[in-house]
């Protein structure tokens, strides 16, 4: 079942935060984060594995809960360079099989 | 740097044609994938391999083929080319070692269908 992003878009002034959400239906074993700019291939931030592992990648952190079954990506100070589509994909146990979500566009003004 | 190199990156072809997309890698990983993205339809699993000869279908495989005779190559074939599948298809290796199983993508390649 594909996770559900939220929210579709959003439109940040230069150092304003931003909290996306990626939620699921099924158990999770693991959320990957990537961002997309327009035109060019999605390019991998960070990885969440099971156990409410945070991750950081720049100013960009992001938490799992595995219970709720639901990552949040985390955008401090945000940068003009944070624009693009953020995509989250979910994998349930070995799966070899990503499922993505539709994502959500970030654009960031000056 | 993924290694990956994806041919050609843009193609116009006629309906009812046929048509193949190449993936190459320089890795030898094991695992490759063939994705489509569409606005509203994000990323589609097509068809996904996970070694010479040993390839399995995704979520929309309908339409398309693939073949695996060398680690490194990865080749998508659309029989007869239809509108439907004017799109932008991306390969995707995963490697052999790495926590969970995260996905490095190849550059696209943007194909018109008329």
């Amino acid at each position: 079942q594909q996770p559900v992003q939220s929210p579709q878009a959003v439109i940040l002034r230069e150092g304003e935060d931003a909290v996306i959400n990626c939620s699921s239906s099924k158990a999770l074993y693991s959320v990957h984060w990537y961002r997309q700019k327009h035109g060019e291939a999605p390019v991998f931030l960070m990885i969440l594995l099971k156990g409410g592992e945070q991750k950081g990648h720049e100013k960009i952190s992001a938490s799992f809960n595995e219970k709720k079954q639901q990552s949040s990506l985390y955008l401090t100070a945000s940068q003009l360079s944070y624009s693009g589509t953020y995509f989250c994909g979910t994998g349930a146990g070995n799966n070899r099989k990503l499922i993505w979500g539709l994502g959500t566009s970030l654009a960031v003004n000056p | 740097d993924a290694g990956i190199t994806q041919s050609p990156r843009h193609k116009v072809t006629e309906t009812g044609t046929p048509v193949t997309l190449r993936c190459h890698q320089t890795e030898n990983h094991r695992y490759m994938y063939w994705y489509r993205q569409d606005p509203g339809h994000g990323l589609r699993l097509i068809h996904y391999s996970y070694g010479v000869k040993d390839t399995d279908k995704g979520e929309v495989s309908d339409g398309y083929s693939v073949s695996r005779s060398k680690t490194e190559d990865f080749l998508l074939t659309l029989e007869s080319a239809t509108s439907s599948q004017t799109s932008v298809y991306f390969c995707a290796i995963r490697p052999d070692r790495g926590s969970g199983n995260t996905i490095y993508f190849g550059e696209g390649s943007w194909l018109t269908v008329v």
